[in-house]
């Protein structure tokens, strides 16, 4: 079965610091890789995916994150931290090999909380 | 503009009481899905759909029923709400090439007495 940790259930940066949001998975394969955010009151928003090429993956806002396959993670990083970033953040996998539900297995999420 | 919606947004009702949560994405996907998202456990599936008439289970299904009778509407039905079942609904949709994103509804958050 396939499994996403989130580490940390909080995260807190001073505003302008380099923030990480760390995510490692347990999936058989290479599975397509997302974060998405998740604002109070507000629905899933998607940041970003891993599919294939370039470890480095950029996104929305200014997120980028880093696929390491050796260490099956895919932390979620900004150089530059702002308020409006603090959120609930998730990381999520599907696997590559067809004929299976498509459905998103997702870690339990980190309250990012960034401090002016 | 391209969007997956849910209806109702808020919703208290008393157990045994069935409901509807309807859900409708106007992007002509072929797949949906519903989750349920709880403190500490993140997102569970419920259930999902490949395309019209084609449904099946996710990881936490108990209590819960769907149908797809249209492509663009997925709703979720609680023949009997039980108290176990308050939780933060989303409805997702999504283009089936591989690598694509879900898009999500604002969600419903649910509360059964």
């Amino acid at each position: 079965a396939q499994s996403v940790a989130q580490p940390e259930d909080q995260v807190n940066v001073a505003e302008g610091n380099p923030l990480t949001v760390k995510c490692t998975y347990s999936v058989s394969g290479n599975p397509y890789l997302f974060w998405y955010v998740q604002y109070p009151n507000r629905g899933l928003q998607f940041l970003l995916k891993y599919i294939t090429g370039d470890n480095l993956v950029k996104g929305s806002y200014g997120f980028e994150a880093e696929f390491n396959k050796s260490q099956t993670s895919f932390h979620l990083k900004k150089p530059s931290a702002l308020v409006s970033d603090s959120a609930l953040y998730f990381c999520a996998v599907r696997p590559r090999s067809g004929g299976g539900a498509d459905g998103l297995t997702f870690g339990k999420g980190t309250h990012l909380i960034i401090q002016p | 503009e391209a969007q997956v919606t849910q209806n109702p947004r808020y919703l208290i009702t008393v157990t045994g009481k069935k409901l509807t949560v309807t859900c409708s994405q106007n992007m002509n996907h072929e797949y949906m899905s519903w989750y349920r998202q709880d403190p500490g456990l993140g997102l569970r599936q419920i259930y999902y759909s490949m395309n019209v008439e084609v449904t099946d289970k996710g990881d936490v299904p108990e209590g819960y029923k769907v149908s797809r009778k249209e492509k663009r509407n997925f709703p979720l039905i609680l023949e009997s709400p039980s108290p176990n079942q308050t939780s933060l609904y989303f409805c997702a949709s999504m283009g089936v090439a591989g690598g694509n994103e879900q898009f999500f509804g604002p969600g419903t958050r649910l509360t059964v007495l």
